[in-house]
C-alpha cells in the first residue's frame, strides 16, 4: 500500500516569503506528526495531530510556524516570513493511533536564501 | 526534559566484525524505537521495544531494552556493506507525550570491505 507522501520534495525560497509543506499520511492512520531535521539540531518534534486536532504544538519554534489537518487526513505545515535558520528537511510521519510505530515520509528539503 | 544520547556517533567497521551502538535516555520510558536512515532518504523503522528485557532480531541486527538502566543497544553481527547507514534511537516518554518521539543524535555507520 501507499506510504506517507510529502510535497514538494524540494523547495527553494527567498527570506521573508511564506511556504506551505504538504503531508499525506497512510490511509486510516489517525495520528500525524511533523519533525524537522537539520545538521545543527538533529531530529526535532514540531507538532502532533490526532484526527484534526493538535493536542501538542510544543515543538513549533516560533509563531511563524503553523499547521493544520483537514478531514483527518492531509496536513499542511506553513512557515511565514521564512528565515535562513528555517532551512532543514521537514519530515512527516503517521501512525495508526498515537503511541504506535511512526512511518515517515520522504521529507521536504527547504532552503531559504 | 527527556534527553537521548547515542554512542558512538561515528562507527567505522570492517565487514565481518561485530559491534554495538548504545542509546541512553534520561527519564522513564516504556517504548523505544530504532530507525535507519540512508543518505538523502527518510527514516525506516527497524524495531520497537516495549518492555524491560525486550529483545528483537532481524537479520544481522539485534536490539534490546533495559528500562531500569534506561539503556537500549543495537548489536551488529558480522557486518556487511549494506548495513552502512545512520541509525537513530527514539524514545517515547509516554504519559501525555502522545507518542512524540525524542531522537538521539544518530550513529553514522560505515562498513568497509
Amino acid at each position: 500500500g501507499a506510504g506517507v507522501s510529502q510535497s514538494p520534495s524540494n523547495k527553494v525560497t527567498e527570506k521573508g516569503k511564506d511556504v506551505e509543506l504538504r503531508c499525506d499520511p497512510i490511509s486510516g492512520h489517525t495520528a500525524l506528526y511533523w519533525y524537522r531535521q537539520s545538521l545543527g539540531q538533529g531530529l526535532e518534534f514540531l507538532i502532533y495531530f490526532q484526527g484534526n486536532s493538535a493536542p501538542d504544538k510544543s515543538g513549533l519554534p516560533s509563531d511563524r510556524f503553523s499547521a493544520e489537518r483537514t478531514g483527518g487526513s492531509v496536513s499542511t505545515l506553513t512557515i511565514q516570513r521564512t528565515q535562513q535558520e528555517d532551512s532543514a528537511v521537514y519530515l512527516c510521519a503517521s501512525s495508526y493511533k498515537g503511541r504506535e510505530t511512526q512511518y515517515f515520509g520522504p521529507g521536504t528539503r527547504l532552503l531559504v536564501l | 526534559e527527556l534527553k537521548v544520547e547515542q554512542n558512538p556517533l561515528f562507527l567505522s567497521m570492517q565487514e565481518g566484525k561485530n559491534y554495538t551502538i548504545y542509546c541512553n535516555y534520561s527519564t522513564t520510558s516504556d517504548r523505544l524505537y530504532w530507525y535507519r536512515q540512508d543518505p538523502g532518504k527518510s527514516l525506516e523503522s527497524l524495531f520497537v521495544l516495549l518492555s524491560n528485557g525486550a529483545v528483537k532480531q532481524e537479520g544481522r541486527l539485534m536490539a534490546s531494552l533495559d528500562t531500569k538502566a534506561r539503556l537500549s543497544t543495537l548489536h551488529i553481527t558480522a557486518a556487511v556493506h549494506d548495513l552502512s547507514a545512520t541509525y537513530f534511537c527514539a524514545v517515547d516518554a509516554g504519559g501525555t507525550s502522545y507518542g512524540k518521539l525524542t531522537f538521539g543524535q544518530g550513529t553514522i555507520l560505515t562498513v568497509h570491505p
